[in-house]
C-alpha cells in the first residue's frame, strides 16, 4: 500500500459526460501528479501540482482540468468524454516536485461507452 | 524533448534464469532522475528504484540490480534468478529535475512485459 488513495476505483459513463476523479496524497506529500494509461498511448504524464499550484503540464487535453485543494487532495475533471478517454488514471504523490520518488495510487479505471 | 525507449516489448524466461531489461533515454537536461517501476497483473505501479544523473554507481537490492551508464544514456535493470512472481510490466521513466518550470515532469517508456514461466 503506497499510502495514496484514489476514488472511485471504477467509473463507467457515456460519451459527452463529465466525471471527477479524486486523489488523496500520502501524508506529508505536497506534490500530486496525474497520469493516463491507455493501450494505445502507454503511460502519459498529464499534470503536476505542488502545494496547490500547477507546476508542470504534460499531454493534458483542454477538456481535462485539475486542481489541488488546500488540504492537498487533488481532483481531475474530465469533460465531454470520448470513447478514447477510456483508460486507467493514476495519481501519484511525492514530498517535493522533482527530487523525490513518486508513489502511485491504485488508479481509477474509466470506461466511456 | 525527453524520450525513454524500452526496445524489448516482451521477454519470456524460465524460472531461475537471469534477465536484463534495457532502457535508453534522451534528454538535454544535465540534472534528471531515472526510475524503474513494476506493474504486476493487479495493475498498481510499484516503485523499484530512483537514480539521479550524478550518481552512476550501480545498485543491487536482493535479486535486483541496476546498471546506469551516462555515456550510453542507459539504465538497465537485471533480475537474477527470476521467479514467477517477477512476471509484470516494467517501466523505465525519466524525470526532469532542477528548478525549471517542468521539474517533476516524467516521461515513461512503453514498458517491457516480462513473463517468467515455472
Amino acid at each position: 500500500d503506497s499510502g495514496v488513495t484514489q476514488t472511485p476505483k471504477h467509473l463507467i459513463t457515456a460519451t459527452g459526460q463529465r466525471v471527477t476523479l479524486r486523489c488523496s496524497p500520502r501524508s506529508g506529500d505536497l506534490s500530486v501528479y496525474w497520469y493516463q494509461q491507455s493501450l494505445d498511448q502507454g503511460l502519459q504524464f498529464l499534470i503536476q501540482y505542488y502545494n496547490g499550484e500547477e507546476r508542470a503540464k504534460g499531454n493534458i487535453l483542454e477538456r481535462f482540468s485539475a486542481q489541488q485543494f488546500p488540504d492537498l487532495h487533488s481532483e481531475l475533471n474530465l469533460s465531454s468524454l470520448e470513447l478514447g478517454d477510456s483508460a486507467l488514471y493514476f495519481c501519484a504523490s511525492s514530498a517535493r516536485p522533482a527530487t523525490d520518488t513518486q508513489y502511485f495510487g491504485p488508479g481509477t479505471r474509466l470506461t466511456v461507452l | 524533448a525527453q524520450k525513454v525507449t524500452q526496445a524489448q516489448t516482451e521477454i519470456s524466461v524460465v524460472e531461475k534464469e537471469d534477465v536484463t531489461l534495457d532502457c535508453v533515454y534522451e534528454t538535454r537536461d544535465t540534472t534528471y532522475y531515472l526510475f524503474w517501476y513494476k506493474q504486476p497483473p493487479s495493475g498498481e505501479l510499484v516503485f523499484l528504484i530512483r537514480r539521479n544523473s550524478f550518481d552512476e554507481q550501480n545498485e543491487i537490492s536482493g535479486r535486483y540490480s541496476w546498471n546506469f551508464q551516462k555515456s550510453t544514456s542507459s539504465f538497465n535493470f537485471t533480475i537474477t534468478a527470476s521467479q514467477v512472481v517477477d512476471s509484470a510490466v516494467y517501466f523505465c521513466a525519466l524525470s526532469e529535475a532542477g528548478y525549471n518550470t517542468n521539474a517533476g515532469k516524467s516521461t515513461f517508456g512503453d514498458g517491457t512485459t516480462l513473463t517468467v514461466k515455472p
